[in-house]
């Protein structure tokens, strides 16, 4: 176990509706990424916050929000949701923004939109 | 040009052979790889993790990097059973994002 856990496991939406996934991080940890794996697909980049601050986004639309807290936890937002946002929801929690820091996974958010 | 190649597989051998899994990147300033295992429907798991070119060993598990070829491998000998997941490459540098392959899908048979 990786000390990263997320909330909750699995939902089922409907197109249109917003969602809100959230993740504990790992002790010590003070970096949060979140990725999306569609099925068949490795995980694609969202975005990555460190100490309460956005740093970094990968090539997702503005409906993709994201939060950090004082304790390190992350939610991440998706409004007006899509079938095409039915995938695998990853948090990463990693102890800081040095290169060769190492990046833990959560057991992931299965999100089903229909 | 996709950043990272993975052939996704599925890949099958008996229990007890060597399993080869390969990736290739693009980019030069990719300079950090891993290999990550991911059970179905689970989350990955950090396996192997280097930042030169070379091998490094765990166990049943080496990972090799050469740099002067933009290839990374992942050897498992001794293959079991359990070892039965997919197989996640995955590169870093020049940003806080993980850029990974698809993923190759290994069945080890009994």
């Amino acid at each position: 176990e990786t000390g990263v856990t997320q909330s909750p496991t699995h939902l089922i939406k409907t197109r249109g509706q917003q969602v809100t996934l959230r993740c504990s991080s790992q002790s010590g940890h003070n970096t949060v990424s979140w990725y999306q794996q569609a099925l068949g697909q490795g995980p694609q980049f969202i975005f990555q916050y460190y100490r309460e601050e956005e740093n970094g986004r990968g090539n997702f639309p503005p409906r993709f929000s994201g939060l950090q807290f004082p304790n390190y936890s992350s939610e991440l937002n998706v409004n007006a949701l899509e079938l095409d946002d039915s995938a695998l929801y990853l948090c990463a929690s990693s102890p800081g923004l040095a290169q060769r820091t190492e990046a833990f996974f959560g057991q992931g958010t299965r999100l089903t939109v229909v | 040009q996709k950043e990272v190649e993975q052939d996704p597989g599925p890949l099958s051998v008996p229990e007890g052979a060597i399993v080869s899994l390969n990736c290739t990147y693009s980019n030069s300033a990719f300079q950090y790889f891993m290999w990550y295992r991911q059970y179905s429907r689970k989350g990955p798991e950090l396996l192997m993790y280097t930042y030169s070119s070379g091998n490094k060993e765990d166990g049943r598990f080496t990972a090799q990097v050469d740099k002067s070829s933009k290839y990374i491998s992942l050897f498992i000998r001794d293959s079991q059973p359990s070892d039965s997941a997919t197989y996640l490459c995955a590169v870093k540098g020049g940003s806080e994002k993980l850029v990974f392959g698809k993923g190759t899908k290994l069945t080890v048979n009994p």
